[in-house]
């Protein structure tokens, strides 16, 4: 019964390969976050999807594109990696509500570029 | 910009005390602060938010203070165990459900037997 949950958990691949990372959510949130964590363990948000639509897209280089077939759902696909991306990526959703609402993680993927 | 600091990288207590943790933010106060607690391997889990106009939030041994004046906010765990070991994260969330949170790197807490 995971409320979030990533796959695959683990994803070592080579420079300029092409990877895709899932999310799903099985607790009705109606909005969906990815956030990259680097080396130094500092969490930064990339975009976030609210109802299958980008809310917000911070600056993320295009070679990342998210998709979301459905609400419960916010995929990850990254075009021609490059050695920086090597991180930890965390999806992340919210529910709807007045005010700031508590955001519930997955347990991250952690990608190493070789 | 807004900036959210959690200047103590790491931090070491014996088991029983208790805890303080501190969150510092830049400029403008932000409406709502949010503590998280992340565990090697897994994923930050909430723990406590607290809002502007609020100055204490409680939960059982944890307890979050907001100070507007200092632009600060304290996280404590009362009655430490080793258990509570861990990185505790503080972020900052905006007026509406879905803003993304802001976070600061984050504070390694040790607590020994």
């Amino acid at each position: 019964d995971t409320a979030v949950s990533q796959t695959p958990k683990y994803l070592v691949t080579q420079m300029g390969n092409d990877k895709s990372i899932k999310c799903e959510q099985n607790l009705g949130h109606d909005t969906m976050y990815w956030y990259k964590q680097d080396s130094k363990k500092f969490l930064k948000i990339m975009f976030s999807y609210n109802n299958k639509e980008l809310i917000i897209n911070e600056t993320v280089p295009n070679r990342f594109s998210p998709k979301s077939p459905d609400k419960a759902h916010l995929n990850l696909h990254i075009n021609s990696l490059e050695l920086g991306d090597s991180a930890v990526y965390f999806c992340a959703s919210s529910p709807p509500g007045e005010g700031n609402q508590p955001q519930h993680f997955g347990d991250g993927t952690r990608l190493s570029i070789l | 910009s807004q900036k959210i600091e959690q200047n103590s990288e790491a931090l070491n207590i014996q088991e029983g005390k208790t805890a303080t943790l501190t969150c510092n933010y830049t400029n403008y106060s932000p409406a709502y602060l949010q503590w998280y607690r992340q565990d090697p391997g897994r994923g930050p889990v909430f723990l406590l938010l607290i809002r502007e106009n609020e100055k204490e939030k409680r939960k059982e041994r944890l307890k979050v203070t907001f100070d507007t004046t200092l632009k600060q906010s304290l996280f404590h765990i009362t009655a430490s165990q080793p258990a509570d070991s861990a990185t505790y994260l503080c972020a900052r969330g905006g007026n509406s459900g879905n803003t993304p949170l802001v976070f600061g790197k984050g504070t390694r807490l040790s607590v020994i037997a």
